[in-house]
């Protein structure tokens, strides 16, 4: 059964700093990881996707690594600002019987930004 | 191009009740997919609709279903409510055809379910 861990839970940092953020998952058999941000009580905002034959993607301050052999992936985030404070969640695109499958989600990291 | 919109956005019921929730993805999007999401949990999948079949089921009791009509809309129910049934619902939406890996998901805003 696919697991999806991150760590830290929360976060908190002070403006201008450059952090990373970790997730875990226990099965390579995925197609993607996604990362996504979530503000208080909204939905979910896609940031980055990685499909399962790359190495890693960009945008903007945003970069993100996924190395499938260890089961892991990283969240980079450059020059944070206080726009920046959220849940950031991760998630890996199981298959299933269809030719897409479902997200399983790791519990996130509430990141804040302080000024 | 509009994005996933939910309907309602809040509601409120009581135990015993039934509940639908609808979601309108994005268009050309073939494939929706429910969550719910509580602070317990976490985020969880509930099911995948693909051209108005299921296509994948998480592991929710037999009170939780949805179906898609042939726009693409989707609308999922959940009879007998249970206290533990309050949440976040969300909806995603994706292509669901082509390249699997590179078939991003969609979140509407959600809706908030509270059974009192």
């Amino acid at each position: 059964k696919q697991e999806v861990t991150q760590i830290p839970a929360a976060l908190s940092v002070p403006e201008g700093e450059n952090l990373v953020l970790n997730c875990s998952f226990t099965d390579s058999a995925i197609y993607n990881l996604q990362w996504f941000r979530q503000d208080p009580g909204k939905g979910l905002t896609s940031l980055l996707l990685i499909q399962s034959s790359q190495r890693e993607q960009t945008s903007g301050r945003l970069n993100a690594s996924l190395d499938k052999s260890s089961g892991r992936s990283t969240l980079y985030i450059a020059a944070s600002q206080p726009g920046d404070s959220a849940t950031y969640l991760c998630a890996v695109g199981e298959w299933g019987s269809g030719n897409t499958g479902k997200l399983i989600f790791g519990q996130g990291t509430t990141l804040q930004v302080k000024p | 191009k509009a994005g996933v919109t939910q309907t309602p956005r809040y509601l409120i019921k009581t135990r015993g009740q039934q509940v639908t929730l609808s979601c309108s993805p994005i268009s050309g999007h073939r494939s929706v997919s429910w969550y719910q999401q509580t602070p317990g949990q976490g985020l969880q999948f509930l099911f995948e609709y693909f051209s108005e079949t299921q296509r994948n089921k998480g592991n929710f009791p037999g009170r939780f279903s949805g179906r898609q009509f042939s726009n693409s809309r989707s609308e999922m129910n959940v009879s007998t409510l249970e206290l533990g049934d309050s949440a976040l619902y969300l909806c995603a939406s994706s292509f669901g055809y082509g390249t699997a890996s590179t078939d991003t998901q969609y979140f509407g805003p959600g809706t908030r379910l509270t059974v009192l």
